[in-house]
């Protein structure tokens, strides 16, 4: 029952440096999600995928770019590391687009020095 | 933008002592949920209720949802040290395409 998971569980990035975030759901849900989480501006919505061959943006997409690669895996990519992309970042996953429960990986702490 | 807005922000109250905290939200929605963060962990779901609901209940958890004034409320019973978390509402409404929508959080500290 592994749920959402998510790789890495933390990361330290120079400026301008690139990476990927990996997300991985085994509950064959159709929708999945990238949130970033901040000190008090709760979770903000980055780019969504509301079923296999779909992505959209979300509330605040500059920086960032998805891949839905299958059905069970949603990356984050960050092209060019800016400090203001330090984040917790949360990938999640639900059977039905925003009308049912949400599972949420366990996040990826990221720090853009 | 965020549609819910949790009130208050923090709570502290003694093990055993009723939390009660709200949401308030702008825009006709589907459906509300309510999350539970614990400290360097992901969100947990905990209920969705929705727009034609007014009451539901898990365990020690009520919510209830009152469209007319656009608020819900977490009401956790006889609260134990580990309900100390973050709760959050999350909205989910038609003119943002269904998207869920987080607010800033209720932060609850149970002491023992």
């Amino acid at each position: 029952n592994a749920g959402v998971t998510q790789t890495p569980k933390f990361q330290v990035l120079k400026t301008g440096q690139s990476m990927t975030l990996q997300c991985a759901q085994d509950m064959n849900h159709n929708s999945m999600y990238w949130y970033r989480q901040d000190p008090g501006m709760g979770l903000r919505l980055i780019y969504y995928s509301a079923s296999e061959g779909t992505t959209d943006k979300g509330e605040v997409p500059n920086g960032y770019n998805v891949s839905r690669l299958n059905k069970r895996e949603f990356s984050l990519r960050l092209e060019s590391a800016a400090p203001s992309q330090t984040s917790v970042y949360f990938c999640a996953s639900s059977e039905q687009w925003g009308l049912d429960e949400a599972f949420f990986g366990q996040g990826t702490r990221l720090t853009v020095v | 933008s965020q549609q819910g807005e949790e009130d208050p922000q923090a709570l502290s109250i003694q093990e055993g002592e009723n939390a009660t905290m709200n949401c308030s939200y702008k825009t006709s929605i589907n459906n509300l949920q309510w999350y539970r963060q614990n400290s360097g962990r992901g969100l947990v779901h905990l209920i969705l209720i929705r727009s034609n609901e007014r009451e539901k209940h898990s365990g020690r958890l009520r919510v209830t949802l009152d469209t007319s004034k656009k608020s819900s409320s977490l009401l956790i019973t006889a609260s134990r040290a580990a309900d100390t978390a973050s709760y959050f509402c999350a909205t989910a409404f038609r003119s943002n395409d269904y998207k869920l929508s987080f607010g800033a959080g209720t932060t609850v500290t149970v002491r023992a």
